[in-house]
């Protein structure tokens, strides 16, 4: 079965950087991407942006552009959401999920990962 | 960016009771919309995709109609089960957006 197991909680200061990781089985890795939705405590969904784990593409959400960056590791069908600059209202959980396309629906999300920011 | 109103940002209905919720676009999106289901503490579940089709697996009490800028998204039958807040979404273009949420309760 499709699962993507995302890492542990993370607690950064203003100013850092946080990795979270989002290994992915039950499925060819390659043949879809990946999303990142986050959600600040008690709010709705965000959607960060999409890569492609074919080639890597990505496509950004304007709002996050030159914050943060996502790869993918084909070698152990892994993707990475690198946000930089942490800002307390980066606080949320974050989420990764598959997605076929950045213009097809989200089937597959990982437990989510929450990232605190606090001084 | 389109920006996706979504109503009622809650609601309060009795098992048994039909529930509608709406998901109104900013532009024209065609049938690209989503709606998902997120209970607390756990990751959102796509249930219809394409404005109207059901995913595999998810009763058929959910359904979802609309195209253009005015969806509707529609609990035939409340259950317990379905208290959750649920979701649109679009991608119709490179920059996805959700709704706002609909916090579904029991009343």
């Amino acid at each position: 079965q499709v699962q993507l197991v995302q890492s542990g909680a993370e607690v950064k200061k203003p100013g850092a950087s946080v990795k979270v990781s989002c290994k992915a089985s039950g499925y060819t890795f390659t043949s879809y991407g990946i999303s990142w939705v986050r959600q600040a405590p008690g709010q709705g969904l965000e959607w960060m942006g999409w890569i492609s784990a074919y080639n890597g593409n990505t496509n950004y959400a304007q709002k996050l552009q030159g914050r943060v960056t996502m790869t993918t590791d084909t070698s152990t069908s892994t993707a990475y959401m690198e946000l930089r600059s942490l800002r307390s209202d980066d606080t949320a959980v974050y989420y990764c999920a598959r997605g076929l396309s950045v213009t097809t629906p989200i089937d597959y999300w990982g437990q989510g990962t929450l990232v605190t920011v606090s001084s | 960016d389109i920006q996706m109103t979504q109503s009622p940002s809650s609601l309060s209905a009795s098992v048994g009771d039909r529930v509608t919720i709406t998901c109104q676009a900013s532009q024209d999106i065609s049938n690209y919309l989503n709606w998902y289901q997120q209970k607390p503490g756990k990751a959102p579940k796509l249930l219809i995709y394409d404005a109207s089709n059901l995913e595999t697996g998810v009763p058929s009490r959910f359904s979802g109609s609309g195209s253009g800028t005015d969806f509707t998204f529609t609990i035939s039958s409340l259950q317990p089960e379905d208290i959750a807040t649920y979701y649109c979404q679009q991608y119709d273009n490179l920059q996805l957006t959700f709704g706002g949420g609909t916090k579904v309760e029991i009343k």
